[in-house]
């Protein structure tokens, strides 16, 4: 069975890093890319980046290039998305999500989403 | 990039059949017959209804239903059952910089 299983709920003051972290089982990890995907508050989906975890090959969305880091360590099967310095705005539910084999936008597995508070 | 359009609310009765639109341009729902549909209950996460525009994931009742007519993709979901009322998203594929863009979403009551 596939399951991709996100790390905890975090509550950071703006200013301080974070990384959160998606774990894959049931499937070839180095096979699909993982894509990440934000939620704000009562608000829609934004794709956010997406890595294949056989080369560590990257793509983020314009709108959120520079802004975090994606990567993966294949040893044990997760892919990670991480923050240098929060911002009140990053509050939101962040899911990953694994694309389908012919990686041409469907994001057919996702995990559980890892709810981010960035509050002073 | 912008998001794709669609509809902020649609309703339907039980039994009734739905759909739901997406509107996008010529770079993205127009160029590739890559659109996907996406599910979302309060609380969960997203699920896959419909991928490449059409096919449905093993699983998906047969009562969900995708098409095309140029930039504008479809979701109909016929036979509405209680359990249908959620949030839908559309999603489309617009080639290797922007990779994909999704739409605002729709909520879908079923009265």
């Amino acid at each position: 069975e596939v399951q991709l299983v996100q790390s905890g709920a975090e509550v950071k003051k703006p200013g301080e890093s974070l990384k959160i972290s998606c774990k894959g089982s049931g499937y070839s990890f180095t096979s699909y890319w993982i894509g990440w995907v934000r939620q704000m508050p009562g608000k829609g989906l934004e794709w956010m980046g997406i890595i294949y975890p056989g080369d560590s090959d990257t793509r983020y969305s314009p709108s959120f290039q520079g802004q975090v880091t994606i990567s993966a360590d294949k040893s044990i099967s997760t892919a990670y998305l991480q923050w240098s310095s929060l911002k009140a705005s990053d509050t939101a539910m962040y899911y990953c999500a694994r694309l389908g084999m012919g990686a041409t936008g469907e994001f057919d597995y996702w995990g559980q989403g890892t709810l981010v508070t960035v509050s002073s | 990039q912008s998001a794709l359009t669609q509809p902020a609310s649609v309703s339907g009765s039980p039994g009734q059949s739905i759909t739901i639109s997406c509107t996008g341009t010529s770079s993205d729902v127009g160029s590739y017959n890559l659109v996907s549909w996406y599910q979302q209950h309060p609380g969960k996460a997203p699920k896959l209804m419909i991928y490449e525009g059409s096919k449905r994931p093993s699983g998906v009742s047969n009562r969900f239903s995708g098409s095309k007519s140029g930039n504008t993709a479809s979701l109909t979901i016929s036979g509405l059952q209680a359990e249908d009322e959620a949030d839908y998203y559309c999603c489309s594929y617009a080639g290797s910089s922007t990779y994909v863009v999704f739409g605002g979403g729709t909520k879908l009551t079923v009265l």
